[in-house]
C-alpha cells in the first residue's frame, strides 16, 4: 500500500507571496492533518480534517488554511509568506480521527519544505 | 507548562546500552500515546503506541505508560548507531488533539 504523498517536496517563494500545498493520504485512511515544523518550535499542529470537514484547527493565524476534497485528497494554503513561515510542513493521514486506540495512528508523509525570502 | 515535555537531551549512550526516553504530558484525559522516530532531514515514522497502563514490548523497543503519573517512556535495548535520531512523544489528548512533545535528540556513540 503506497505511503502518504505529498507535492511539492520543496518550494521557494517570497515574501508576499501565496502557496499550496498538497498531501494524498494512504489509501483508506480518510484523517488528514497538517503540522508544521521549524527548529525552534518543534512540531505544531495546524488543522485536521475528516470527510471534508475541518475538525480541530492549531493556533495559527488565518492565513494558513486547508481543505479537503471528496477523495480525502488535502490541501493547505499559506496567503502573504512571511520569513517565519519558512518551515518543513508534514502532512499525516490516519483511519479515523482521533477516538482512543490503535486507530489514532497517524503515518507521515515525507513533507513539503518551503522556504521564504 | 507545555503540555507534552520530553528529556531536553542530547542523550548520548554507547552502543549495546539501553538508553531511556521520557515524556510527561499535562491532559489527564489523554487516551493515547504514540513515539515517533526522526532522522535528520526525514519525517517522523512511527516505533509504537500504547494506550494501556504497562509495558509494551517491540523487538528491542518497550513503551511504558503509567497514566496516573502522567508518564510516558521509551527504552530501547542494545542501542545500535543507526537508532540515532529524534525521538518524538505523541499524545491523543482528551480533546481530540494530537500533541507532540519537542523530541529528544538521541546519539549511539560506536
Amino acid at each position: 500500500k503506497a505511503g502518504v504523498t505529498q507535492t511539492p517536496r520543496y518550494l521557494i517563494k517570497t515574501r508576499g507571496q501565496q502557496v499550496t500545498l498538497s498531501c494524498s493520504p494512504i489509501s483508506g485512511h480518510r484523517s488528514v492533518s497538517w503540522y508544521q515544523q521549524t527548529p525552534g518550535q518543534g512540531l505544531q499542529f495546524l488543522f485536521e480534517y475528516f470527510s471534508e470537514t475541518q475538525r480541530n484547527k492549531g493556533n495559527f493565524p488565518g492565513r494558513f488554511s486547508g481543505r479537503q476534497f471528496s477523495n480525502s485528497r488535502s490541501e493547505m494554503n499559506v496567503s502573504t509568506l512571511e520569513l517565519g513561515d519558512s518551515a518543513l510542513y508534514l502532512c499525516a493521514s490516519s483511519l479515523v480521527p482521533p477516538s482512543g486506540g490503535a486507530q489514532d495512528t497517524q503515518y507521515f508523509g515525507p513533507g513539503t519544505r518551503l522556504t521564504v525570502l | 507548562q507545555k503540555e507534552v515535555e520530553q528529556n531536553s537531551g542530547p542523550l548520548s549512550v554507547p552502543e549495546g546500552a539501553i538508553a531511556s526516553l521520557n515524556c510527561t504530558y499535562s491532559d489527564r484525559g489523554s487516551q493515547s500515546f504514540f513515539w515517533y522516530r526522526q532522522y535528520s532531514g526525514k519525517s517522523p515514522e512511527l516505533i509504537m503506541f500504547i494506550y494501556s497502563n504497562g509495558d509494551k514490548e517491540d523487538g528491542r523497543f518497550t513503551a511504558q505508560l503509567n497514566k496516573a503519573s502522567q508518564y510516558v517512556s521509551l527504552l530501547i535495548r542494545d542501542s545500535q548507531p543507526s537508532d540515532s535520531a529524534t525521538y518524538l512523544c505523541a499524545v491523543k489528548t482528551s480533546y481530540d488533539k494530537v500533541i507532540f512533545g519537542p523530541g529528544t535528540s538521541l546519539s549511539v556513540i560506536p
